[in-house]
């Protein structure tokens, strides 16, 4: 079975630059997430897509941050424009669970992640 | 954002020493803990979920402890050996209906031949 798939694997890009990241989730997958891993931080969630719809975007910063999931599979992640601190490690995770009830702990499957430096 | 800890942040460890560390969460709405074990240029992988208080999980020689009313988790490895060098990483997830995951900073291993 394919892994999650993204790209590219490395960005550096000057700030108030765009920049997008791809992510291709486990065939079947209903749930895609973006995480941001900060150096010497765990990884935080960004985004959450169920299908196409979003679950949760709470900790998105809306302001320069968007994230599409169309078709329901392939997912790009966006910052527009850039800022020093947006650098990082970018993961995408997919999970197989459409529906959630009592007793679902449904593994996330990584990408092996967009590493972005900002300058 | 709940405070997810883990310690020690970085451990240098011989070839063929067992090791072991600590994830802390809260104790309140628990609903699950995850590992995740992730090496150098590669993808995280899932290694162990564990929702019962008491709940332990072995996998070769790696193994995990859950103690839900105090809020821990300790991760074990017996015999640790070069491949064992990563960062592994606990995520607690707060409850069932959804699978927000909220991850510790993570403890890097390095096994020295």
């Amino acid at each position: 079975e394919a892994g999650v798939a993204q790209s590219p694997r490395y960005k550096i890009i000057e700030k108030r630059q765009s920049v997008a990241f791809w992510c291709n989730p486990i065939s079947g997958h209903a749930t895609l997430y973006w995480y941001q891993q900060i150096l010497g931080q765990g990884p935080k969630l960004l985004i959450q897509f169920q299908n196409n719809g979003v679950v949760d975007d709470s900790q998105l910063p809306k302001d320069r941050f968007s994230a599409e999931r169309l078709k329901g599979v392939d997912s790009t992640l966006k910052i527009q424009p850039a800022k020093l601190e947006d650098s990082a490690v970018y993961l995408c995770a997919s999970s197989l669970v459409a529906t959630w009830g009592l007793g679902t702990t449904d593994t996330q499957y990584f990408g092996p992640g967009t590493r972005l430096t900002v300058l | 954002i709940l405070n997810v800890e883990q310690s020690p942040q970085s451990l240098h460890v011989q070839e063929g020493d067992s090791t072991n560390f600590t994830c802390s969460f809260p104790s309140s709405n628990f609903y699950a803990l995850h590992w995740y074990r992730w090496e150098t240029a590669k993808s995280p992988e899932a290694l162990f979920v564990m929702t019962l208080n008491g709940d332990e999980k072995k996998e070769g020689r790696i193994s995990a402890t859950l103690n839900t009313k105090e809020g821990y988790s300790y991760l074990y490895i017996k015999g640790s050996q070069p491949e064992d060098s990563a960062t592994y990483l606990c995520a607690f997830q707060q409850r069932a209906g959804a699978n927000n995951l909220f991850f510790g900073t993570g403890t890097r291993l390095t096994v020295i031949p």
